[in-house]
């Protein structure tokens, strides 16, 4: 089976820009999860989707979005960049609704200038 | 809040020996905590460890829940360079959304 995939690898972009990051889950995922890592944080949660549903919201302000289609690939959206954003957004997927072991992608490194 | 922490923050050993990692928890309704390691790219699964299994091993390494004092320890023995990483330790309150601790470096020396 294929691992968990997500586009692009780098983005660069300046303050004020939006951003869209997608991920696909292994086949057969209906769960996928995204999380911020920094340095300073570590691994954040930022909302799980299943089923085109989003079930979990992590403490994270209403500029990050997301959302998930029907062949579970979801996408990530960071509107009104701030220097603060830049970081590393891993994306994760599941066969199980409960708090199984979740497979993650390489992840996409957002530089925010 | 829930939250996560991992003790210590870094540790640098020899080759050979045993290490001790920690992971206490605070998260209301836990259903299960997650171990994982990270190398220069996405974290990899090592155990999933839940109130019916409070007991992982694989190899050199093994965990244990301890319940009671709502923590996690991850052993590892005769340590090898490979085993550099950086070690993740999470927790679920509900469904698949996770509290990460900021980790444990390992640094294994020849």
């Amino acid at each position: 089976k294929a691992g968990v995939t997500q586009t692009p690898r780098y983005l660069i972009k300046t303050r004020g820009q939006q951003v869209t990051l997608s991920c696909s889950p292994i086949s057969g995922h209906r769960s996928v999860s995204w999380y911020q890592q920094t340095p300073g944080q570590g691994l954040q949660f930022l909302f799980e989707y299943f089923s085109e549903t989003q079930r979990n919201k992590g403490n994270f302000p209403g500029r990050f979005s997301g959302r998930q289609f029907s062949n579970s690939r979801s996408e990530m959206n960071v509107s009104t960049l701030e220097l603060g954003d830049s970081a590393l957004y891993l994306c994760a997927s599941s066969d199980s609704l409960l708090g199984n072991e979740q497979f993650f992608g390489p992840g996409t490194r957002l530089t925010v200038l | 809040e829930d939250k996560v922490v991992q003790s210590p923050l870094s540790l640098v050993v020899h080759e050979g020996d045993t290490v001790t990692l920690n992971c206490s928890y605070e998260v209301t309704n836990f259903r299960s905590l997650l171990w994982y390691k990270q190398e220069k790219k996405a974290p990899t699964f090592l155990f999933m460890l839940t109130s019916s299994g409070i007991e992982k091993k694989s190899g050199r390494l093994s965990s244990i829940l301890d319940k009671k004092e709502l923590s996690s320890i991850l052993n590892i023995t005769a340590t090898q360079t490979g085993d550099s990483a950086i070690y993740l330790c999470a927790a679920s309150p509900t469904g698949n959304q996770f509290y990460f601790g900021t980790g444990t470096s390992l640094t294994v020396i020849p």
